[in-house]
Formats: C-alpha cells, structure tokens, sequence
C-alpha cells in the first residue's frame, strides 16, 4: 500500500503563513488530495489533484506538489482553521490516507 | 445542496453482522461513484469500499475484502454497506461520501454513524 506521512501537528500565529507536507511512498502522479476535519464534524475536500481548489474553499488555501511530495499551504492562517489536515492519494491501489497533521492556534 | 446523512450504526457483538444505509439528496444520485470511508476514534481515515454508478463494480482494501459489501438503490438514491463477521477492529465512524470518477477524490461526506463492535 502507498503510505502517505504527514508531520503530527504544528502551531502557527493568525495572519502567518502555513505549510503542510505530505510525502508518499511511491509516486501518485497529481492524484493528492487534501481535507479538513474539525473536530466532531466530518471531513471537507478542500484539494484536489493536487492544486485544484473545491467549490466554496477560501483563496486562503492552495496546494502544489507532484510524485511523493506534496504541499498545503494556508495563507493568511484564520483562527477558523484550527483542524486536523489529511492527505489522501487515489493513484495506487488502494486509496489511502494520511495520517493527518493537527493544526493548533497560537 | 448535496446531502448524505448516514443510519444503522450501533453497537453489536464480533462475529456478528450489522447494516448501514446512506439516503443522498440534492444531486443525481446515479451518475456518481460513491464511497465508504472509516475512522477510527481518534485515529485517521481508511477507505473502506466504492461502488461504480450502476453498481456493477464494486472496490474493496484487503482488510474488509470478503466481508463486507457495498451496494446501491438509484430508484432510492440509497447506498448501503452491509458488514458481516465484524471484529473489533472495524470499531469507527463510518462515514458515506460521494467519489468523484472511478479513481477520484471524496468531494462530498455524510456526518457519520458510529459502529462498536464489542461484547
């Protein structure tokens, strides 16, 4: 299976820029995706194939990254998104995810 | 506005056999793949099944591979997972998403039903 690692958590001042990584054990192509999940709520798509915004996703967030390594970056960070970020490929059979990285508010 | 809103979860003993229905509104239910994706508590997420528009693929990982199965109703715009031989791992909040293609992203999820699996 394709593992994807992300670091555990990371704490960031509002108004500071923010990026997330994700690294897969073998290429996905641009097949990275990227969600948001509050806590008690479900995740949301915020990434698709690696730098397309989804519908309703602020500016604020955009991605990059192609084969292993891929990027998250939130910019300008807003008190709002404090959330557990997740990385999922959907290149290799099957499907995974990552681990996730908490993103906390100083 | 896309809705899916999940029911069936609940506690059940291992070994048993227990079934999850999603109702989906607010788009064309059969011109999407859709999905079953797991989370454990506190833990991160696991894909658990897809089925194809028309319901005649079907998609599994190997953990739940030969136990359980998805399934869809398009007159019903209902998806269902039904889950038999649990163990306590399958412990999680299961959670209903609308895929995008047969290799895409969950652009969509349900709000989630909780499985325990204990005695």
């Amino acid at each position: 299976d394709t593992v994807l690692t992300q670091s555990p958590a990371l704490a960031v001042s509002p108004g500071e820029r923010v990026s997330i990584s994700c690294r897969a054990s073998e290429g996905v192509n641009s097949y990275m995706h990227w969600y948001q999940q509050k806590p008690g709520q479900q995740p949301k798509l915020l990434i698709y194939k690696a730098s397309n915004l989804a519908s309703g996703v602020p500016a604020r967030f955009s991605g990059s990254g192609s084969g292993t390594d891929f990027t998250l970056t939130i910019d300008p960070v807003e008190a709002d998104d404090t959330a557990t970020y997740f990385c999922q490929q959907s290149w290799n059979d099957p499907r995974t995810f990552g681990g996730g990285t908490k993103l906390e508010l100083k | 506005e896309v809705q899916l809103v999940e029911s069936g979860g609940g506690l059940v003993q291992p070994g048993r056999s227990l079934k999850l229905s999603c109702a989906a509104s607010g788009f064309t239910f059969s011109n999407y793949y859709m999905a079953w994706v797991r989370q454990a508590p506190k833990k991160g997420l696991e894909w658990v099944a897809t089925i194809s528009t028309s319901g005649s693929r079907t998609y599994y990982p190997d953990s739940v591979k030969g136990r359980f199965t998805i399934s869809r109703d398009n007159a019903k715009s209902s998806l269902y997972l039904q889950m038999n031989s649990l163990k306590s791992e399958d412990t999680a909040t299961y959670y209903c998403a609308r895929q995008t293609g047969s290799g895409g992203w969950f652009a969509y999820w349900g709000q989630g039903t909780l499985v325990t699996v204990s005695s």
